[in-house]
């Protein structure tokens, strides 16, 4: 089963605004991470939350974490033509951390 | 792309021949995943790796094997394709659930 639920399925907003995206797990972390795939290509790799960190900022992303409520948040500032893409969270799997357990994913449009 | 190619990139195949699926890396990284990409499902663990002849199943394993005799290769082989094994295909490898993960490109499969 999934492990990772991302919310909203689908977020379509105007350039130079703000695009939020929530994930909610099930069972406790190592870490979580986030990942982002244009249309027809594989998935790249934005950015990487601990379990014992609240926040993380990479450029224009900024990544919540909240253990207690089994949640994250992506946030992108500024939001730009380029960002229009789907969006993934994924936590560590059960068996030991080995492998990635992902969610549905939210798909961002960013309209100019 | 991180030094990782998935081949073929597309393939039409009938119900019920074999098809295998190939992951070559580069970068010597211990572990090597297979993921299929759904509408609606995200991306789903097939089978992993986590070295040479060390495989694990994932979420979705049924109807597919892999093999992993050399560091730099990981196989995946439908044993006897069916209409529902129609997907999109990904490799990716990285160094456990506990760092990022490298994705290839990807390989669409259909299965007539």
């Amino acid at each position: 089963s999934q492990q990772g639920e991302e919310d909203p399925q689908a977020l379509s907003i105007q350039e130079g605004e703000n695009a939020t995206m929530n994930c909610s797990y099930k069972t406790s972390i190592n870490n979580l991470q986030w990942y982002r795939q244009n249309s027809g290509r594989g998935l790249v790799h934005l950015i990487l939350i601990r379990s014992n960190e609240r926040e993380k900022h990479s450029g224009r992303l900024r990544v919540t974490l909240d253990t207690s409520k089994k949640s994250s948040s992506l946030l992108i500032t500024a939001s730009r033509a380029a960002d229009t893409a789907s969006y993934f969270c994924a936590t560590d799997g059960d068996n030991y951390g080995q492998n990635f357990v992902f969610g549905p994913g939210t798909r961002l449009s960013v309209l100019p | 792309d991180a030094g990782i190619t998935q081949s073929p990139r597309h393939k039409v195949t009938e119900t019920g021949t074999p098809v295998t699926l190939r992951c070559h890396q580069t970068e010597n990284h211990r572990y090597m995943y297979w993921y299929r990409q759904d509408p609606g499902h995200g991306l789903r663990l097939i089978h992993y790796s986590y070295g040479v002849k060390d495989t694990d199943k994932g979420e979705v394993s049924d109807g597919y094997s892999v093999s992993r005799s050399k560091t730099e290769d990981f196989l995946l082989t439908l044993e006897s394709a069916t209409s529902s094994q129609t997907s999109v295909y990904f490799c990716a490898i990285g160094g456990g659930g506990n760092t990022e993960a490298f994705f290839g490109q990807g390989t669409r499969l259909t299965v007539v």
